[in-house]
């Protein structure tokens, strides 16, 4: 049974630096590219970025509102995936899933989320 | 970026019923289109990827149909169970993947 669960969320100030993870198990982690999608409070489903498998170059994709604040990395030796949040806004609030993302870039598998507040 | 627009945004409807959910994109997607349902407080889970096909274990009243800019997600008699919400996600843009704004459907 695939599972994925994440950890590290919590209350953070405006400009600071949050660091997620993933822990994966049921599948063999590193043949699977991975995604984090978040959802606001009230909101809708967003998004983050996405990290491709290690024979596919490990290469990385993020959504604009992030890109070059946020870092997706993985750990295939931990069947770990990582959310490196830094230089944090009070609109990054929300909880956010790690997903499994299939070649077709649907997400096939989600984390039951984890929430990330920001606020002074 | 493709813009993803579903509509209705909400939706009340009866056991039974025979339901349709519309998602529009902002240009050509062909078939990349993807349905997700997420029930209140826990994570979404997939329905259909590529527009019409059904995700293993997924209850066969869910279909998909759709290509280019125009979608839709039909369920054919609505269990309790479905009462939900439902988004669209676009998977043509690889490099930018976006939802649509989703569509409450709920109890008459």
């Amino acid at each position: 049974e695939v599972q994925l669960v994440e950890s590290g969320g919590g209350l953070v100030k405006p400009g600071g630096s949050l660091r997620l993870s993933c822990a994966a198990s049921g599948f063999t982690f590193g043949d699977v590219w991975m995604s984090w999608v978040r959802q606001g409070p009230g909101k809708g489903l967003e998004w983050v970025g996405r990290i491709k498998r290690k024979i596919d170059g490990v290469t990385t994709d993020y959504a604009a509102p992030v890109k070059a604040r946020f870092i997706i990395s993985r750990d295939d030796s931990k069947n770990t995936l990582y959310l490196q949040m830094n230089s944090l806004k009070i609109e990054d609030t929300a909880v956010y899933y790690c997903t499994t993302d299939s070649a077709l870039d649907y997400f096939d598998n989600w984390g039951q989320g984890a929430l990330v507040t920001v606020s002074s | 970026d493709i813009q993803m627009t579903q509509s209705p945004s909400s939706l009340s409807a009866s056991v039974g019923d025979r339901v349709t959910i519309t998602c529009r994109a902002s240009q050509n997607i062909l078939t990349y289109l993807n349905w997700y349902q997420q029930r209140p407080g826990k994570a979404p889970k997939l329905l259909i990827y590529t527009a019409s096909t059904l995700e293993s274990g997924v209850p066969s009243r869910f279909s998909g149909s759709g290509s280019g800019t125009d979608f839709t997600l039909t369920i054919s008699s609505l269990q309790p169970e479905d009462f939900a919400t439902y988004y669209c996600q676009q998977s043509y843009s690889s490099q930018q993947l976006t939802f649509g704004g989703g569509t409450k459907l709920e109890i008459k």
